[in-house]
């Protein structure tokens, strides 16, 4: 199946701990986001990365680390989790360089991430 | 700045019509769109308007104009399926996309 996959889908953890979330696209997409969406479903871009290279990053705690090893892949690593981490975070991939119809994003299926 | 507005919250009756209202004022403009949303989902693409006019989609619309920063969602013949958020965002050229705050539409039968 063409998507956008992210794991894990739940994630529940204690404060101060060290977690990642993953994210690959077999879209052949060039550009990947992280967006936040919080408890008021609002969607705000935290990073987006084109080719590897981070082209946006959002003012959020240097806490949270983007990492892009290949353009397929986008992961997110925080550090020294908050209760205010708590939200849904979604990987998207969009194709940037012309050509092909444009669609827009292509979204992740969220992981919802829980701190207590 | 950046600033996309839309109504919070709206109710439509099964088989009715409703209008989706979305305005935005943004840095760069390069499309909007309109996405839905489930509870507990990821959105998914509905429509794509880059020029002034009206795009039609079996039961969804969407139209934009430019010069007034001003988009609707058109959905005819609701069902209760339709009932979930959605969100208007803009194509915030060569960045990113801008998302409004969404709508939560409940259909009711």
């Amino acid at each position: 199946d063409t998507a956008v996959s992210q794991t894990p889908k739940y994630l529940v953890t204690q404060m101060g701990n060290d977690k990642s979330i993953k994210c690959e696209q077999n879209l052949g997409h060039d550009t990947m986001y992280w967006y936040k969406q919080d408890s008021k479903k609002f969607l705000k871009i935290m990073f987006s990365y084109n080719n590897k290279e981070l082209i946006i990053n959002e003012t959020v705690p240097n806490r949270f680390s983007p990492k892009s090893p290949d353009k397929a892949h986008l992961n997110l690593h925080i550090n020294s989790l908050e209760l205010g981490d708590s939200a849904v975070y979604f990987c998207a991939s969009s194709h940037r360089g012309g050509g092909s119809l444009y669609y827009g994003y292509t979204f992740g299926s969220g992981t919802r991430l829980t701190v207590v | 700045g950046q600033n996309i507005d839309q109504p919070t919250e709206m109710t439509a009756t099964e088989g009715a019509i409703v209008q989706i209202n979305c305005t935005y004022q943004t840095s760069g403009f390069n499309g909007l769109f309109w996405y839905q949303q489930h509870a507990g989902e990821a959105p998914t693409f509905l429509s794509y308007n880059v020029l002034d006019g009206l795009e039609e989609k079996g039961r969804f619309s969407s139209f934009l104009s430019r010069s007034k920063g001003y988009s609707y969602l058109l959905l005819k013949e609701l069902q209760m399926k339709d009932s979930a958020s959605y969100l208007c965002a803009v194509d915030n050229y060569g960045q990113n996309f801008v998302f409004g705050p969404g709508t939560r539409l409940s259909v009711l039968p």
